[in-house]
């Protein structure tokens, strides 16, 4: 059963600040891997899509990585902003079956101006 | 619309009582799927739909949890005889559906209905 772990559970900076949140799978076979912003009482936004054969994907200041041998994803994201303040959710599409997405808990970033 | 909506965007149930979220896909959408998102956590698939098929109904928690899109477009999800547990955000997602399945689209999410069973 594919799994996915993010850390950390909650991330708090000072705006400016470049960071990285990270996301792991315990499953190699995956089609693509996405990265989503969820705003308090609102759906999923998708940032970045990566598909299994691509190593990384850019967005503005926004980078995602994707290493599948090792089961791991990182979202960098640049210059941050109070903007960005939300919560960071990793999801993989396992490969074979439907196209449900197998999705981790979330980072919860907070940007301090 | 632009986007996915979802109906209500809120709903208070009484243990037992029956309810039903409503779901309607970005227009020309093949692809839709319902997630359960539990406080804390990240979204849960339950079911997925293309066209009017259910193809996928593995994470659907008991025989109390139904879907339909009877015409390919707009989707119920009833829950019968809720349960306490049964309370979180349903989130309804929609993606066009590629020829080429290996690669995979992005889903699109609705803002999700907020179910409290009481």
């Amino acid at each position: 059963k594919q799994e996915v772990t993010q850390i950390p559970a909650a991330l708090s900076v000072p705006e400016g600040e470049n960071l990285v949140l990270n996301c792991s799978f315990t499953d190699s076979a995956i089609y693509n891997l996405q990265w989503f912003r969820q705003d308090p009482g609102k759906g999923l936004t998708s940032l970045l899509l990566i598909q299994s054969s691509q190593r990384e994907q850019t967005s503005g200041r926004l980078n995602a990585s994707l290493d599948k041998s090792s089961g791991r994803s990182t979202l960098y994201i640049a210059a941050s902003q109070p903007g960005d303040s939300a919560t960071y959710l990793c999801a993989v599409r396992p490969q074979g079956g439907s196209e449900k997405l197998v999705f981790g808990k979330g980072t919860k970033l907070t940007v301090n101006p | 619309g632009a986007g996915v909506s979802q109906s209500p965007r809120y709903k208070v149930a009484k243990r037992g009582q029956d309810v039903a979220l409503r779901c309607d896909p970005i227009s020309g959408h093949v692809s839709l799927f319902w997630y359960q998102q539990a406080l804390g956590q990240g979204p849960e698939f339950l079911t997925y739909f293309q066209n009017e098929a259910q193809l996928d109904k593995s994470g659907l928690p008991s025989d109390r949890f139904f879907a339909e899109r009877p015409e390919g477009s707009v989707s119920t999800l009833k829950i019968q005889r809720t349960q306490q547990e049964d309370s979180a955000v349903y989130l309804c997602a929609s993606s066009v559906l590629l020829r080429t399945l290996t690669w995979g689209e992005t889903q699109y999410f609705g803002p999700g209905t907020r179910l409290l069973v009481l």
